[in-house]
């Protein structure tokens, strides 16, 4: 069974640049999430899909985040502009179920590194 | 709001050593508790779960018992090898969205 994809691995940028990542989920998964891991962090949630409807995009700053989920498949996160604190390691992560299912496993991907110069 | 707090490391092993790595945790419900690890150049994998009070969550030697009377959870292994050497993160899950919460991470070194 394949894995969780994303794109590109690295990625180096000037600040107020633009960038965008993408990631496809495990086939038939119905739920996907984006983390932001900065170095010596944790993964902190920016954003969760379920099928393509947003279910908690509490921590995404809006302002200069934005992603979406077009067919409940593919998903792509943004930035624009970028700033020197997105400096990160931006994580897929799809599960098959999501809401409501407890015990549920999330599978990551390897991650698109992003440097802000 | 719901929190993971786990030992900072380096934790710097020889092999064939006792582990342990501490993790208590903050939560409003009744979470679910997870240890994930980091291996380097790969992504995150799910290495054990607990999903209520007193279950023990165990894999590849490594154990974990969801304590609730002290909000812990715990990470053992009898004896590591090198090849456990990565990042490892304790996080809990809670309400209906099964959104993770993480640690920090501890990172794991172990000389042969």
């Amino acid at each position: 069974e394949a894995g969780v994809a994303q794109s590109p691995r690295y990625k180096i940028i000037e600040k107020r640049q633009s960038v965008a990542f993408w990631c496809n989920p495990i086939s038939g998964h119905a739920t996907l999430y984006w983390y932001q891991q900065i170095l010596g962090q944790g993964p902190k949630l920016l954003i969760q899909f379920q099928n393509n409807g947003v279910v908690d995009d509490s921590q995404l700053p809006k302002d200069r985040f934005s992603a979406e989920r077009l067919k409940g498949v593919d998903s792509t996160l943004k930035i624009q502009p970028a700033k020197l604190e997105d400096s990160a390691v931006y994580l897929c992560a799809s599960s098959l179920f999501g809401r409501g299912v407890l015990q549920e496993t999330q599978y990551f991907g390897p991650g698109t590194r992003l440097l802000v110069l | 709001g719901d929190s993971v707090t786990q030992m900072e490391g380096p934790v710097t092993l020889s092999e064939e050593a006792f582990l342990t790595i501490n993790c208590t945790y903050t939560a409003t419900g009744y979470p679910s508790l997870f240890w994930y690890v980091q291996y380097p150049g790969e992504g995150l994998q799910l290495l054990l779960k607990a999903t209520k009070a007193d279950d023990k969550g165990s894999n590849k030697g490594f154990e974990a018992t969801y304590r609730k009377e002290t909000t812990s959870f715990h990470l053992e292994k009898g004896s590591v090898q090198v090849s456990d050497s990565a990042v490892y993160f304790c996080a809990l899950s809670v309400g209906g969205f099964q959104k993770l919460v993480f640690g920090t991470g501890t990172r794991l070194l172990v000389s042969p």
